[in-house]
């Protein structure tokens, strides 16, 4: 089976350009998180989707992004206008919902520099 | 606030050598505690949890064990090798959460 995937792995973009970062879960799991990590700092929580819903947006950093997941599958998340600080890796991780603790599992990241 | 803070890297040791990387965490209640690693070119992996006070997670040669009375969860392990070189995360949830806080990771490398 499959695991998380990201696209791209790498992205180098100007000031005030536009970026999409895509994941693709693992199939069947209804949750859907994204993470930030800064250069050398935490990774930290950014948003949770259950299927097509925005559980928990409370670590997005402004409205210059905007994170999406129509349908319930792949989500989608766009920078726009990308900023210097904006530069990390951003991480998506999938998880199936069921009765006890279960494991998020992690794609391999999108390292995004802003120039 | 939950924070995390584990030692910084890189932490780089021969092959066969003893492992200890540092992790301490401040939360309320009784939080959950993990370790994740992150091989080159990889997603971020569970690599052992413990849910408890003294329970000690083990995967792969590696142990951790939850101290609630150091607020400390430092992993270990008694021989590593060239393959365990990667970045190591320790992170907490708090009981009902499936959503971490991480440290800022160290990175670990191994040489031959």
């Amino acid at each position: 089976e499959a695991g998380v995937t990201q696209f791209p792995s790498h992205s180098v973009i100007e000031k005030g350009q536009t970026v999409t970062l895509r994941c693709d879960p693992i199939s069947g799991h209804d949750n859907l998180y994204w993470y930030r990590r800064v250069m050398g700092k935490e990774i930290k929580f950014l948003l949770h989707f259950v299927k097509e819903s925005k559980q928990d947006e409370s670590g997005m950093p402004n409205n210059r992004f905007l994170a999406e997941r129509t349908g319930g599958t792949y989500s989608t998340l766009k920078v726009q206008p990308a900023e210097l600080e904006d530069s990390g890796v951003y991480f998506c991780a999938s998880r199936h919902t069921s009765g006890s603790y279960n494991e998020q599992f992690f794609g391999p990241g999108t390292r995004l520099t802003v120039l | 606030g939950n924070s995390v803070t584990q030692m910084e890297g890189p932490v780089t040791l021969s092959e066969e050598a003893f492992l200890t990387i540092n992790c301490t965490y401040t939360a309320t209640g009784y939080p959950s505690l993990f370790w994740y690693v992150q091989y080159p070119g990889e997603g971020l992996q569970l690599l052992l949890k413990a849910t408890k006070a003294d329970d000690k997670g083990s995967n792969k040669g590696f142990e951790a064990t939850y101290r609630k009375e150091t607020t400390s969860f430092h992993l270990e392990k008694g021989s590593v090798q060239v393959s365990d070189s990667a970045v190591y995360f320790c992170a907490l949830s708090p009981r009902g959460s499936y959503i971490p806080t991480f440290g800022r990771g160290t990175s670990l490398i191994v040489h031959p």
